[in-house]
């Protein structure tokens, strides 16, 4: 089946500075990878998504980028801002239901 | 509804009882997924309804956990005889279909289970 890692699982940056969390994943039938955020106590919040027949996406201060030779894909998050604090997953879906990577704890010091 | 409901939004049961875990998930989507996520842990998978059945039962954690969907909406996950490491959120997640075009997920805030 599927197996996502992501990295890093902690990740300090200085609000206006740029984030970086890499994913790869197994298996090369997976299509689609979204990004969810999850803030404290609650459920987790697409932010962003790409499908294997596009690079890189951008929606203004996010972007996703994937390489299919390589199965990995990073979401950046430029421009930080203390509102971006929060749990970060990746994951994939091909054939097996939506797999995640274990979350990077992004947090944006002020 | 306009997004994926969950209740009860928190549970405290005492160890040996058994919980219903009700999720009502966006309307028109025929996939409906359950995960469980430990406290700072990631998602772990637990099953997945496509309509009414569930093809994929891997994720369930032992034979006290079921769950059911009838009617194409409503799902609700089962665990008898709870124990104490079954503490943890139940996030339910709908989308329009598994391996549809515009597959986007979409999660609910989860139900808190605490077992004492």
């Amino acid at each position: 089946g599927e197996n996502v890692e992501q990295h890093p699982s902690t990740l300090s940056v200085q609000e206006g500075d740029s984030a970086v969390i890499k994913c790869t994943y197994s298996d090369s039938a997976s299509n689609y990878f979204p990004w969810y955020k999850q803030e404290l106590g609650k459920g987790p919040q697409l932010i962003i998504d790409i499908r294997s027949n596009v690079g890189e996406k951008k929606d203004q201060r996010i972007a996703v980028t994937l390489n299919k030779t390589a199965k990995h894909f990073s979401l950046h998050i430029t421009e930080t801002q203390p509102e971006d604090s929060a749990v970060y997953f990746c994951a994939a879906i091909g054939n097996t239901p939506l797999v995640f990577g274990k979350g990077t704890r992004l947090s944006v010091i002020a | 509804g306009a997004g994926v409901s969950q209740s009860p939004s928190n549970k405290v049961t005492e160890k040996g009882k058994d919980v219903e875990l009700r999720c009502d998930p966006i309307s028109g989507h025929t996939a409906l997924y359950w995960y469980r996520q430990s406290l700072g842990q990631g998602l772990e998978f637990l099953i997945y309804f496509q309509g009414n059945s569930a093809p994929d039962k891997s994720g369930l954690p032992s034979d006290r956990f079921s769950a059911e969907r009838t009617g194409g909406s409503v799902s609700t996950l089962t665990i008898q005889r709870t124990q104490q490491e079954d503490s943890a959120v139940y996030l339910c997640a709908s989308s329009l279909g598994w391996k549809v075009s515009g597959n986007t997920i979409y999660f609910g805030e989860g139900s808190w289970l605490t077992v004492v």
